[in-house]
């Protein structure tokens, strides 16, 4: 089945800039949706549709997907902005089809 | 107010049935294709299976296909998520989803509301 790759950690420091990868096969022939979860959360979407934020999403947040990459990108990074990150397709390569979600990343904030 | 409310985790041996609930309320819950989605403790996001708002059409993950049944009340607002012959690797706090779009799931499909979550312990 489809696999989306996270690296498990990034580290970065307040006022810098975090990117998150999301490898897949062919992944920019996918629609990328990236979702943010704090500890004792549920998640919440941050990015869907590669690049579009939903209302009340910073523009911080911004995304892009090409070739077997998908990469979320935070600008400005704020303490806030430390949780974990998963980036989402749907996999019609499968009948009938199926959620996949990448492994997450832990952004850490310095 | 637009929100899903999980319940019916609890601790139960290897082996054994629990039924979770979510209700639904502020949104028309039969245009939806509602989702489980898991996570086991310390561990990621797991997509568990999908049922299509008018329609018996399910999705399911392999992990659990054969073993858990998804359904729903449209009548109650509620989904359903039927677990049994639970296993060890099956304890998971259980996310009830929706997705932003009706219909039938597609490419631009993504959850725009969740629940809380049901927390699901299997042991001996």
């Amino acid at each position: 089945s489809y696999v989306l790759a996270q690296p498990p950690s990034v580290s970065v420091a307040p006022g810098q800039t975090a990117r998150i990868t999301c490898g897949g096969d062919n992944i920019e022939n996918k629609r990328v949706h990236w979702y943010l979860q704090k500890p004792g959360q549920a998640p919440v979407v941050v990015v869907h549709g590669d690049s579009d934020r939903p209302s009340g999403i910073p523009d911080r947040f911004s995304g892009s997907n090409s070739g077997n990459t998908a990469t979320l990108t935070i600008s400005r990074v704020e303490a806030g902005d430390e949780a974990d990150y998963y980036c989402q397709v749907w996999d019609s390569s499968t009948d009938p089809g199926q959620v996949i979600f990448g492994g997450g990343t832990k952004v850490t904030v310095l | 107010e637009v929100q899903l409310l999980e319940s019916g985790g609890g601790f139960v041996q290897p082996g054994g049935s629990l039924r979770l609930s979510c209700v639904a309320s502020g949104f028309s819950f039969s245009d939806y294709a509602m989702t489980w989605v898991r996570q086991a403790p310390g561990k990621g996001l797991q997509w568990v299976s999908t049922l299509r708002g008018r329609t018996p059409t399910t999705y399911s993950a392999e992990s659990v296909k054969g073993r858990f049944t998804i359904s729903r009340d449209n009548s109650k607002n509620t989904l359903y998520l039927q677990m049994n012959s639970l296993r060890v690797e099956d304890t998971a706090v259980y996310f009830c989803a929706k997705p932003y779009y009706g219909g039938k799931p597609s490419a631009n499909w993504y959850f725009d509301l969740w629940g809380r979550g049901t927390l699901v312990s299997v042991s001996s």
